[in-house]
């Protein structure tokens, strides 16, 4: 069965400082990959998404993620976090089959920025 | 306002009673699902739905009922069988079952069995 690793579980930033977090899986085969995030007190929404083509994918919020195959990554970045990116954060993975599937959320990350 | 609604926000029970959380969604969404979050693990499925009047059992579907008879309405019940039923219940809907379809998050219902 699939799985998604997210290593870090709590992360505390001063404003300005670079983020990067770690997301793995555990598939061979094709897959689509989210990161969701949480602001506190708000619906889980979607920050970014990969299904095909360049591997360096841009979302919301000036965050971006890297896709990169050979190792079963999908890290998640922003070169100057802001005290308002306060929130968790989860990784998830999708197969792509083209049948009915579902997706595998990795376990979050709870971010903390501090002025 | 399209989106996925929610009811209640917060909802205590006392154990050995059943309880049903509602989902809705204005999306036109062929499928719906129910998540379990708890603090730690992440999100977990519980159960999903592809079309009306079809469902399917996620990872944690013990203890869970739900039904799908309109497809705007996707209601979860945590029946007395559920052994740790405190926790916070996400309901997301998706065009369709798949890769290619993101799914949309409801606002969640914290529920609380004493």
């Amino acid at each position: 069965a699939q799985s998604v690793s997210q290593h870090n579980h709590h992360v505390i930033l001063s404003e300005a400082a670079s983020l990067e977090l770690g997301c793995n899986y555990s598939y061979g085969g094709t897959v689509n990959l989210f990161w969701y995030v949480q602001y506190p007190g708000q619906h889980l929404q979607l920050l970014l998404k990969y299904f095909s083509g360049d591997p360096l994918v841009k979302g919301i919020k000036g965050f971006e993620a890297e896709f990169i195959k050979s190792k079963f990554s999908f890290n998640l970045r922003k070169p100057s976090v802001q005290w308002s990116d306060t929130a968790e954060y989860f990784c998830a993975v999708n197969l792509n089959t083209g049948t009915a599937s579902k997706l595998t959320f990795g376990t979050g990350t709870r971010l903390q920025v501090t002025l | 306002d399209g989106g996925i609604t929610q009811s209640p926000k917060y909802l205590f029970r006392k154990e050995g009673q059943n309880v049903t959380l509602s989902c809705e969604q204005n999306l036109n969404h062929d499928a719906m699902y129910w998540y379990r979050q708890d603090p730690g693990q992440g999100l977990r499925l519980i159960y999903y739905s592809q079309i009306v009047n079809d469902f399917q059992k996620g990872d944690i579907a013990e203890g869970y009922s739900v039904s799908r008879e309109k497809k705007e309405s996707f209601p979860l019940t945590v029946t007395s069988a559920q052994k740790n039923p405190t926790a916070f219940y996400l309901c997301a809907s998706s065009k369709r079952v798949g890769g290619f379809s993101e799914q949309y998050f409801g606002p969640g219902t914290r529920l609380t069995v004493t």
